[in-house]
């Protein structure tokens, strides 16, 4: 099946920073999406973007489908944004990679 | 209010115990995903519904579960006979066709304890 990797695993971030999440995957794909799992364990939609970039306040994202990654841009980060990071990717089925850890400090 | 529901929303079970799971997609979705988390394995797969008919249900222990989806509100996953090993969180998410894919939406889980 289709592999996917995230990195890094874990990060840490001093509030106001900027931070880029990567996404990696082995094959082509019909769609990928990102999801932010918050410290209760919710599981929230980001952006839905098999290619191309998309904007959403502070976070925007960025697939280029022709060379099988994703990249998740963190602009000005809040001790909100702390959780993990999830890309997930459809081809058969749709597959998660292992995620990203973010840990925002104040 | 279009979110998917799960229930219930915490489970503690003896081993050996039956348990049924379920998930109401969002209306007028047509994909229903089950998903188990764990801290070893992450988000694996279990099995997917597309029109209510089973696509895959390669990544769930046969023997034990099962997955249905008797009508388009409703989803269920079901562990007979439940093992400690099964403690995990379980994620439904509904999906609707954008594009050459499907953007999914996920429920609160549903965290199993089997002890």
């Amino acid at each position: 099946g289709i592999q996917v990797e995230q990195s890094p695993p874990d990060l840490i971030l001093q509030e106001g920073a900027n931070s880029t999440l990567r996404c990696n995957f082995s094959d082509s794909v019909n769609n990928l999406q990102w999801f932010h799992q918050n410290p209760w364990g919710q599981l929230i939609n980001l952006f839905y973007i098999p290619s191309g970039t998309k904007q959403n306040g502070r976070l925007s994202a960025t697939t280029v489908a022709t060379e099988r990654y994703s990249l998740l841009y963190i602009s000005s980060s809040q001790t909100t944004d702390s959780g993990v990071y999830f890309c997930a990717v459809e081809r058969d089925d749709m597959r998660f990679g292992a995620g990203t850890r973010l840990t925002v400090k104040p | 209010d279009a979110r998917v529901t799960q229930t219930p929303r915490h489970k503690v079970t003896e081993m050996g115990q039956e348990v049924t799971m379920r998930c109401q997609p969002i209306l007028g979705h047509n994909t229903v995903f089950w998903y188990r988390q764990t801290m070893m394995q992450g988000l694996e797969l279990l099995a997917y519904f597309r029109n209510r008919a089973p696509l895959d249900d390669s990544g769930m222990p046969k023997d034990r579960f099962s997955a249905e989806m008797p009508d388009a509100t409703l989803a269920t996953l079901k562990i007979q006979p439940s093992e400690p090993r099964d403690s995990a969180v379980y994620f439904c998410a509904s999906g609707s066709p954008q594009g050459w894919g499907t953007e999914a939406f996920f429920g609160q889980g549903t965290r199993l304890t089997v002890v």
